[in-house]
């Protein structure tokens, strides 16, 4: 099956800074990276994702970018703010499409 | 809408003792997914039903069983709790296949003593 590693556990970072967060893929037919944030306590939220036909996608902050030959795919987040501070998973979609392996997670911590 | 509901929020479970997790959307979604988190862990998941009527294991389904209720309604049982199965766990739902967002209900936050 998929299995999908994540890098780091944890990230440290000033305010302002840049954070990027990187993950690796097995299974080469996956089709669709999800990324998705968690607030202690809270239910993760999806932020952004991308598709295998993309190789990269921007949402103000955030963006992702995709290398299907490296099987590999990173989330950027520019200009941070203490609210980013939460631990963020990234996630790879089955072949079949309809299941989701997530990675370990980053704990991003933005220090004021 | 309520998106994703699951009771109860919290329970303690003492070894050997039975339970069942419920998880209801009104999204009209097809798909739903039962994951488990560990502290400082990701998500692994449990059971999922792709549509209603059927339900398949995912990467840990050992202690758990699994019933999709109808569309709506999707739970998750624990015939005789283990410590081992004190976790957060979290149900899911998308509205169809590959590319689909999925959503997260609240979770319920499990102790088994």
């Amino acid at each position: 099956g998929e299995n999908v590693e994540q890098h780091p556990s944890t990230l440290s970072v000033q305010e302002g800074d840049s954070a990027v967060i990187k993950c690796t893929y097995s299974d080469s037919a996956s089709n669709y990276f999800p990324w998705y944030k968690q607030e202690l306590g809270k239910r993760p939220q999806l932020i952004i994702d991308i598709r295998s036909n993309v190789g990269e996608k921007k949402d103000q902050r955030i963006a992702v970018t995709l290398n299907k030959t490296a099987k590999h795919f990173s989330l950027h987040i520019t200009e941070t703010q203490p609210e980013d501070s939460a631990v963020y998973f990234c996630a790879a979609s089955s072949a079949a499409g309809n299941k989701l392996t997530f990675g370990g997670g980053t704990r991003v911590l933005v220090k004021p | 809408n309520a998106g994703v509901t699951q009771t109860p929020k919290f329970q303690v479970l003492k070894t050997g003792q039975s339970m069942t997790l419920q998880c209801a959307q009104d999204m009209n979604h097809n798909s739903m997914y039962w994951y488990r988190q560990d502290p400082g862990m990701g998500l692994r998941l449990i059971y999922y039903s792709a549509s209603e009527g059927t339900t398949d294991k995912g990467e840990v389904p050992n202690g758990y069983n699994v019933s999709r209720l109808n569309k709506r309604e999707f739970s998750l049982r624990l015939e005789s709790a283990a410590p081992s199965q004190t976790s957060v766990y979290f149900c899911a739902s998308i509205s169809g296949g590959a590319g689909d967002t999925q959503y997260f209900g609240p979770g319920t936050r499990l102790t088994v003593l």
